[in-house]
């Protein structure tokens, strides 16, 4: 049973610029869930997608954005960075959509701004 | 809204000690309660959680009960490992419009030392 991946591991950008990160959910899992974790904090929720639809948002304004694939796959989009988004980015995915299933982290992908 | 408060780190002990984190949480209806492990340059480790009033989550000798009166979930263990050097999150899990997510605390960093 593959684990949840995600990609870049590392990536560094330049203020204004966009960014997508990507996540593939542990398999049979249909829920994925995007949080950002800050130096020194925990992470904070950014959103979730069920079935290719977005299934709730934290407080995070519109430049952040994610899709979801047919097979599951993820994606988080950044636009307009700013260097308060240098963060450890975390994919989470779970099975199911309103109930509640173990959510299961990939790695994380350190984004730097400058 | 919901919030989760750990005791701030590091915390240092020598092996062998006796380990407590604290933790207090604020949350409308009745939450699912979780204790995650991030070792250096990793993502997150679900260690233990508790679903329901009462409940003892227990793993690799870590043990968390859900005091719903205190609205605590306080981590321990008997005898601290070197290898148990790691910050500690606790986290609660709420419905986020129709979806799930996790709320976290800002961790707790545990060193153990010989």
């Amino acid at each position: 049973e593959t684990g949840v991946t995600q990609s870049p591991t590392h990536l560094i950008k330049t203020r204004g610029q966009q960014v997508t990160l990507r996540c593939s959910s542990q398999s049979g899992h249909n829920t994925v869930s995007w949080y950002q974790q800050a130096l020194g904090q925990g992470p904070q929720f950014i959103f979730q997608y069920y079935r290719e639809e977005e299934n709730g948002r934290g407080n995070f304004p519109p430049r952040f954005s994610g899709l979801q694939f047919p097979n599951y796959s993820s994606e988080l989009n950044v636009n307009a960075l700013e260097l308060d988004d240098s963060a450890l980015y975390l994919c989470a995915s779970s099975l199911g959509g309103t109930a509640s299933y173990e959510q299961y982290f990939g790695p994380g992908t350190r984004l730097t701004v400058t | 809204g919901d919030s989760v408060t750990q005791m701030e780190g590091p915390v240092t002990l020598s092996e062998e000690a006796f380990l407590t984190i604290n933790c207090t949480y604020t949350a409308t209806g009745y939450p699912s309660l979780f204790w995650y492990v991030q070792y250096p340059g990793e993502g997150l480790q679900l260690l233990l959680k508790a679903t329901k009033a009462d409940d003892k989550g227990s793993n690799k000798g870590f043990e968390a009960t859900y005091r719903k009166e205190t609205t605590s979930f306080h981590l321990e263990k008997g005898s601290v490992q070197v290898s148990d050097s790691a910050v500690y999150f606790c986290a609660l899990r709420t419905r986020a419009g129709g979806g799930n997510k996790l709320t976290f605390g800002t961790g707790t960093q545990l060193k153990v030392e010989l």
